[in-house]
C-alpha cells in the first residue's frame, strides 16, 4: 500500500497567515494527489486535485503543487472559514490511502 | 439538489451484520464511479471500498476484503455496502463518495453526510 505522511500533524496560525501543509508519499505517485478539507460534524470536501487543480468554487488562496513523492498544499492568506483539518488521498494505487491529517487552529 | 444520503447505520454486537445504502439524486448516478470512506477517531480517514458504473470492477482495502461486499443498483441510484463479521476495529462514520474526473483528475466530488456503525456489545 502506498503510505503518505503529512507534515505538520497540526499547526496553529492566525488569519492572514501563509500556510504549507506538505504531504509525501511512500512511493512515486505522478500526481494523483487531492487535498481535502474537513470541518467538526462535516464530510470532507475536495479543495485541490490532480495535485495543483483547484477544485470548483474554492477560493483562489488555496493551491497546490508537487509530483512524484512531495506535494504541498497552500493557503496564501488564512481565513477565519479555513480553520479546519486538511487530508490528502492518492489516487494512484489501490487502495487509495489518506494521510493522517493536519489540523490547522488558531 | 445534487446529493448522496447514507442509512442502514446503528448498534450491532461483535461478529454481526449489517448492510448500508447510499441514495444519489440530483445526477446521472450510473455514469459515476462510487466509493466507501470511513473515518474513526483513532484511524483518521480510511478508503474503504469502490465500484465502477456497471458494478464490473470493485476493489476493497485488505482489512475489509472477505467481509464487506459493495454492490449497485443504478435502477435505484443506490450504492450498497453489505458489512459481514463485523468487529470492533469497524466501528466508525461511513461516507459515501462520488468520483469526479478520470485519471490523474480523479476526486471524490460529492460526499453524503455519513452513517454511523457501532461494533459493541
Amino acid at each position: 500500500d502506498i503510505q503518505l505522511t503529512q507534515s505538520p500533524s497540526s499547526l496553529s496560525a492566525s488569519v492572514g497567515d501563509r500556510v504549507s501543509i506538505t504531504c509525501r508519499a511512500s512511493q512515486s505517485i505522478s500526481t494523483y494527489l487531492n487535498w481535502y478539507q474537513q470541518k467538526p460534524g462535516k464530510a470532507p470536501k475536495v479543495v485541490i486535485y490532480g495535485a495543483s487543480s483547484l477544485a470548483s468554487g474554492v477560493p483562489s488562496r488555496f493551491s497546490g503543487s508537487g509530483s512524484g513523492r512531495d506535494f504541498t498544499l497552500t493557503i496564501s492568506s488564512l481565513h477565519l472559514e479555513d480553520f479546519a483539518t486538511y487530508y490528502c488521498q492518492q489516487t494512484s494505487g489501490t487502495p487509495r490511502t489518506f494521510g493522517q491529517g493536519t489540523k490547522v487552529e488558531i | 439538489e445534487v446529493q448522496l444520503v447514507e442509512s442502514g447505520g446503528g448498534l450491532v454486537a461483535p461478529g454481526g451484520s449489517l448492510r448500508l445504502s447510499c441514495v444519489g439524486s440530483g445526477f446521472t448516478f450510473g455514469n459515476y464511479w462510487m466509493h466507501w470512506v470511513r473515518q474513526s477517531p483513532e484511524k483518521g480517514l480510511v478508503w474503504v471500498s469502490r465500484i465502477n458504473p456497471d458494478g464490473s470492477s470493485i476493489s476493497y482495502v485488505d482489512s475489509v476484503k472477505g467481509r464487506f461486499t459493495v454492490s449497485r443498483d443504478n435502477a435505484k441510484n443506490t450504492v450498497y455496502l453489505q458489512m459481514d463479521s463485523l468487529s470492533a476495529e469497524d466501528t466508525a462514520l461511513y461516507y459515501c463518495a462520488r468520483r469526479d474526473g478520470v485519471g490523474p483528475k480523479g476526486h471524490l466530488a460529492l460526499w453524503g453526510q455519513g452513517t454511523l456503525v457501532t461494533v459493541s456489545s
